[in-house]
């Protein structure tokens, strides 16, 4: 199977912050690469997949990078609303295995 | 507007069996295929089952592989977890989800909590 890693595992920062997090995988995955975000109590939300394309009706400020092992889910400048859980998840295999998810909470 | 309402959840003594099911409205059902994604206490989300659009391909992760069975019935827009010999472990909110053509999971519902325990 794929093992999926996210650094850091939590993070503070402040409204306005730029945020990056990052997603490796165990070996290479193309581009075969999304981005969720949960909130307690909601279901997960799809913000970026293939790496980099941004779904529809998520705002600009959410950004995604990388091909092969390494990726990055960058938050242009945090907005109150933004403060979540992030998951990365790999499609390149059968078994889409979730990295172990990013808290990021306000300073 | 697409939704997805899953059901059947609830408490359940281990070795127990429980069926969850996953109403879709709102898009062709038979054109999508669908997978469980479940979330347990403290934990973070693992993915659990795939099937595709007519039910002909399934695949399952290592942890329910053998117990768990993912089906649908397209003329009833519903997709299924069959879920035998269930263990403490597998206590996690289940969320079905639509797996669009871009192989992410675009639509999810709202989730439906299992509990495992004697």
């Amino acid at each position: 199977d794929i093992q999926m890693t996210q650094s850091p595992s939590s993070l503070s920062a402040s409204v306005g912050d730029r945020v990056t997090i990052t997603c490796r995988a165990s070996q290479s995955i193309s581009t075969y690469l999304n981005w969720y975000q949960q909130k307690p109590g909601k279901a997960p939300k799809l913000l970026i997949y293939a790496a980099s394309s941004l779904q529809s009706g998520v705002p600009s400020r959410f950004s995604g990078s990388g091909s092969g092992t390494d990726f990055t889910l960058t938050i242009s400048s945090l907005q109150p609303e933004d403060f979540a859980t992030y998951y990365c998840q790999q499609s390149y295999s059968t078994l889409y295995t979730f990295g172990q998810g990013t808290k990021l909470e306000l300073k | 507007e697409v939704q997805l309402v899953e059901s059947g959840g609830g408490l359940v003594k281990p070795g127990g069996s429980l069926r969850l099911s996953c109403a879709a409205s709102g898009f062709i059902f038979s054109g999508y295929a669908m997978s469980w994604v479940r979330l347990a206490p403290g934990k973070g989300l693992e993915w659990v089952s795939y099937i595709s659009s007519i039910g002909g391909t399934t695949y399952y992760a290592d942890s329910v592989k053998g117990r768990f069975t993912i089906s649908r019935d397209n003329s009833k827009n519903t997709l299924y977890l069959q879920m035998n010999s269930l263990r403490a472990e597998d206590t996690a909110v289940y969320y079905c989800a639509r797996d669009s053509a871009k192989r992410s999971s675009d639509y999810w519902g709202q989730g439906t909590l299992v509990t495992v325990s004697s």
